[in-house]
């Protein structure tokens, strides 16, 4: 079945960078997503992959894909205290939509 | 702009009552979504549905209902709410393999 898996917790010091993993299981996967949730809020797109891609750059942000490895990361670089977040991999292919990993909360040390 | 809203953003309410979240998007998308979302869960899919008149049971559609009686709105209906039904609850929505949006969220609790 499909799961994704990411880490629960993060934490990075102010302007270095933070590295997000995640790992997927459904090699149909036509994207992959990377979700950020601020606290109180819904959730918003940051970024996304085709998966005929290995690497995708948006500013800040770095997405990686091994898809031989199924595996999935988010660079940001130079964190700052407003990426205090929760960020969520996601892959589709099911009827269902989106298939979510369980998050991973991105803390800040000043 | 178009958005997707719901409501209330909050509620409290008693075992054994009847709740309904509202959820409306006025994008015109076909597929709209309801997630719960809990501690050390993440997102979970409650049910979802591709247009009108049809619906579709997601993970964890036990003790919920949805109706999609027109394109914009896709009310979510807890018969008889439990306390294991304290969460937050995301409406989303999109269309074909477009970005999925969500709305910001209700926070219910059961007593």
């Amino acid at each position: 079945g499909e799961d994704v898996e990411q880490s629960l917790f993060l934490s990075v010091r102010e302007g270095d960078s933070s590295v997000i993993n995640c790992t997927y299981t459904d090699s149909s996967s036509t994207y992959l997503y990377w979700y950020k949730q601020e606290p109180g809020a819904g959730l918003q797109l940051l970024t996304y992959i085709f998966s005929n891609m290995d690497m995708k750059q948006d500013q800040r942000l770095t997405v990686l894909l091994n898809k031989k490895d199924k595996h999935l990361s988010l660079r940001i670089a130079d964190t700052q205290t407003g990426d205090s977040a929760i960020y969520f991999c996601a892959e589709t292919g099911g009827a269902d939509g989106l298939t979510f990993g369980k998050g991973t909360h991105l803390i800040i040390q000043p | 702009d178009a958005e997707i809203t719901q409501s209330p953003r909050h509620k409290i309410t008693e075992t054994g009552r009847q709740v309904t979240l509202a959820c409306h998007q006025t994008w015109n998308h076909n597929n709209m979504f309801w997630y719960r979302q809990d501690l050390g869960h993440g997102l979970r899919l409650i049910h979802y549905s591709y247009g009108v008149q049809d619906t579709n049971k997601g993970e964890v559609s036990d003790g919920y209902s949805v109706s999609r009686s027109n394109t914009e709105d896709l009310p979510l209906t807890l018969e008889s709410a439990a306390s294991s039904q304290t969460s937050v609850y995301f409406c989303a929505s999109k269309e074909g393999t477009g970005e999925l949006f969500f709305g910001e969220g209700s926070r219910l609790t059961v007593l």
